[in-house]
């Protein structure tokens, strides 16, 4: 089984442009979360989702930052007109269906560094 | 609230001898507690977790971990350490609230683990 898959794993925009970051959990599961790793930081939640529901964007910046996670395809992560201080490592995780004790074990992916010129 | 401090940023050992990584946690409530590991360029791999059963939780690769709640610390161990260890390593904490959900993973800053030959 293919873990958690994200790409890509490094990019780099300019200032103003847009990033997309793309997440596709581990087969089976239904719950995809969000964090950010500043450098020298432990990672951040961002934001948690269902398919096509947005359960928690606590952890989402209030402007440019958005994030879905579609009944087909990966979930995205979106930063639009980019800064210098969105520079970072963003990490996916997953999770399957609620099974009682299990129920918070979240499975990584590699991570996309985002470079911001 | 929930927070994680990891004590040591960087934890230095020779190939063979103990490893003890430090964790204190704060929680309002019940924890679930983790330990992940992150080799370069690699997703967050568990170690292991506790989650409210014995207090002594043993993971994969050797390493172990103390749950002791009178001093709010989690701390990791390994007997011996091998040169495959060397890797960042984060304690986790989420609340368990009662009626609630615990999938927000709270990470402390992580400790950075060199093995020398």
């Amino acid at each position: 089984n293919a873990g958690v898959m994200q790409n890509p794993r490094h990019l780099v925009r300019r200032r103003g442009q847009e990033a997309r970051l793309r997440c596709s959990p581990v087969k089976g599961h239904s719950h995809v979360y969000w964090y950010r790793q500043l450098p020298e930081e432990g990672l951040k939640f961002m934001v948690y989702l269902q398919k096509e529901n947005i359960i928690d964007e606590s952890g989402m910046p209030k402007e440019r930052f958005s994030a879905e996670f579609p009944k087909e395809g990966p979930s995205i992560l979106r930063i639009q007109q980019v800064v210098r201080g969105d520079s970072a490592a963003y990490f996916c995780a997953s999770s399957p269906p609620e099974q009682g004790v299990v129920k918070n074990i979240q499975y990584f992916g590699a991570g996309t560094r985002l470079s911001v010129l | 609230a929930q927070s994680v401090t990891q004590l040591d940023s960087h934890v230095s050992v020779s190939e063979g001898t103990p490893v003890l990584l430090r964790c204190n946690y704060s929680s309002s409530y019940s924890p679930s507690l983790f330990w992940y590991v992150q080799h370069p360029n690699k997703g967050l791999q568990l170690l292991l977790k506790y989650t409210s059963a014995a207090t002594l939780v043993k993971g994969i690769n050797g390493f172990e971990a103390e749950f002791k709640k009178s001093e709010t610390s989690f701390h990791l161990t390994k007997p011996s350490a091998h040169m495959s260890d060397a890797a960042e390593y984060f304690c986790v904490v989420s609340d368990r609230r009662s009626g609630g959900s615990n999938y927000k993973l709270t990470f402390g800053k992580g400790t950075l683990l060199t093995v020398n030959p």
